[in-house]
């Protein structure tokens, strides 16, 4: 089974810095590996997949087989982007998901 | 509204008591999944439907807990006997029948059996 790491509980960044949030996997197939994201009072919800390659909201995230990591990033964070986050790989046939502990990131002004 | 719906959205119950949660998925979505997710923790995977099919159950989803899902609509998931472990978040997503696609998650039930 998937397995995925996200050793930051918290992290504190002021407006306009750059922002990484760390996700390590550990996995014995090619994975498919996604973000979601939690708001301030809103429900879960995807951010990125790594398939799709795309920038969403400013953040990518590459896939990094040789470290097995999934890290997340935004060059220039902003105020909104405070949330908590969450690395997630499917279970081979998208049965489910394994979800990291989540990373608060809490973008100061 | 045509996400994902949940209710109750809060339960306040007595250690012993039963509680029965409702999830109204996305209407053309096929797969229902339940999740768990208690304070400081990501989601935990519970159980998931394919229609009305229960094709798996994890280990956490113990006797006490059952979910259905009759006509491969809606969904219940009851617990018996609830325990102060039992406090936690059940959370519901639906998603299609189609390789890659995401699951759409509904906002909560938050338990809490005092």
């Amino acid at each position: 089974a998937q397995r995925v790491t996200q050793p930051e509980k918290l992290l504190s960044v002021f407006k306009g810095a750059p922002v990484e949030l760390k996700c390590n996997y550990s996995y014995s197939g090619s994975p498919e590996l996604f973000w979601y994201v939690q708001y301030s009072r809103q429900r879960l919800q995807l951010l990125l997949r790594h398939i799709s390659r795309e920038s969403i909201k400013g953040f990518t995230a590459d896939l990094n087989k040789g470290e097995t990591s999934f890290h997340l990033k935004k060059p220039f964070a902003q105020e909104e982007d405070s949330a908590m986050y969450y690395c997630a790989p499917p279970a081979y046939n998208f049965n489910k998901f394994y979800f990291g502990s989540g990373t608060k990131l809490n973008v100061k002004p | 509204d045509t996400g994902v719906s949940q209710n109750p959205r809060h339960k306040i119950t007595k250690r012993g008591q039963n509680v029965t949660f409702r999830c109204d998925p996305i209407s053309e979505h096929n797969r229902l999944y339940w999740y768990r997710q208690t304070l400081g923790q990501g989601p935990e995977f519970l159980t998931y439907f394919q229609n009305e099919a229960q094709l798996e159950k994890s280990r956490l989803l113990s006797d006490r807990f059952s979910a259905e899902r009759p006509k491969g609509s809606f969904s219940t998931l009851e617990i018996q006997r609830t325990e102060q472990g039992d406090s936690a978040m059940y959370l519901c997503a639906s998603s299609i029948i189609q390789g890659s696609d995401t699951i759409y998650f509904g906002e909560g039930s938050w338990l809490t059996v005092v």
